[in-house]
């Protein structure tokens, strides 16, 4: 079976904390991780993407997320919070099967910034 | 940059009415797709197109049709809207290699009364 988890659909952390979105997959092939990002009202945006190369991956806004095969995790992180990150996240994984492209998302976890 | 306009950001239609939600993306892309988020639920697959004419179904596909007749544009079909599908419909598009993120619309906020 191939999915992904997001462990916590609700995350609070105070400004100027740290913030750690958990995300893991289970897949028998190599994956393609995402992480996007959703503000109230619109679409998603891409965070930022994993694809071959570095496993420590930088995004927009200051994100970034490590790919670590060894725990089938892809976890997003960001130094220090900031009131506009309170947003909705979503991790997703595509894979490449013999039935075509298979694009999977986490159920999101929503981030609350503490003032 | 990938542009994808979905026609409306609100609509509000009646029980029973035929609905059409349109999409459009400018990036030649090949795939596209029709979700519906609802709290707590994530999003959920409703339709995929890989080519002009071409549909699949997704997880959830019962009371809706879709239509591809271009690429660029591809619309999803409520036959008779119930109030179970208020919810806010999102729609995206990704190239052909794997490696590829999909590209998301604004969504529209679908309103069943």
């Amino acid at each position: 079976a191939q999915s992904v988890t997001q462990l916590g659909s609700h995350v609070s952390v105070s400004e100027g904390a740290l913030v750690l979105l958990r995300c893991n997959y289970s897949s028998s092939v190599p994956p393609y991780l995402f992480w996007y990002v959703q503000y109230p009202n619109q679409g998603l945006q891409l965070l930022l993407k994993y694809t071959t190369g570095a496993t420590l991956v930088k995004g927009i806004n200051g994100f970034e997320a490590e790919f670590k095969k060894s725990e089938t995790s892809f976890h997003l992180t960001k130094p220090s919070a900031h009131m506009s990150d309170a947003a909705e996240y979503f991790c997703a994984v595509t894979l490449f099967s013999n039935t075509g492209n298979q694009f999977y998302f986490g159920t999101g976890t929503s981030l609350t910034v503490i003032p | 940059d990938v542009k994808v306009t979905q026609s409306s950001r609100y609509l509000v239609k009646r029980t029973g009415e035929k609905v059409f939600l349109e999409c459009v993306q400018d990036m030649d892309h090949e795939n596209m797709f029709w979700y519906r988020q609802d709290p707590g639920l994530g999003l959920r697959l409703i339709y995929f197109s890989y080519d002009v004419k071409m549909k699949e179904k997704g997880d959830i596909p019962e009371g809706y049709s879709v239509s591809r007749e271009k690429k660029e544009r591809f619309s999803l079909i409520l036959e008779s809207a119930s109030t179970n599908q208020t919810s806010m419909y999102l729609c995206a598009t990704k190239g052909d290699l794997t490696n590829q993120p999909q590209h998301f619309g604004d969504g529209t906020r679908l309103s069943i009364l």
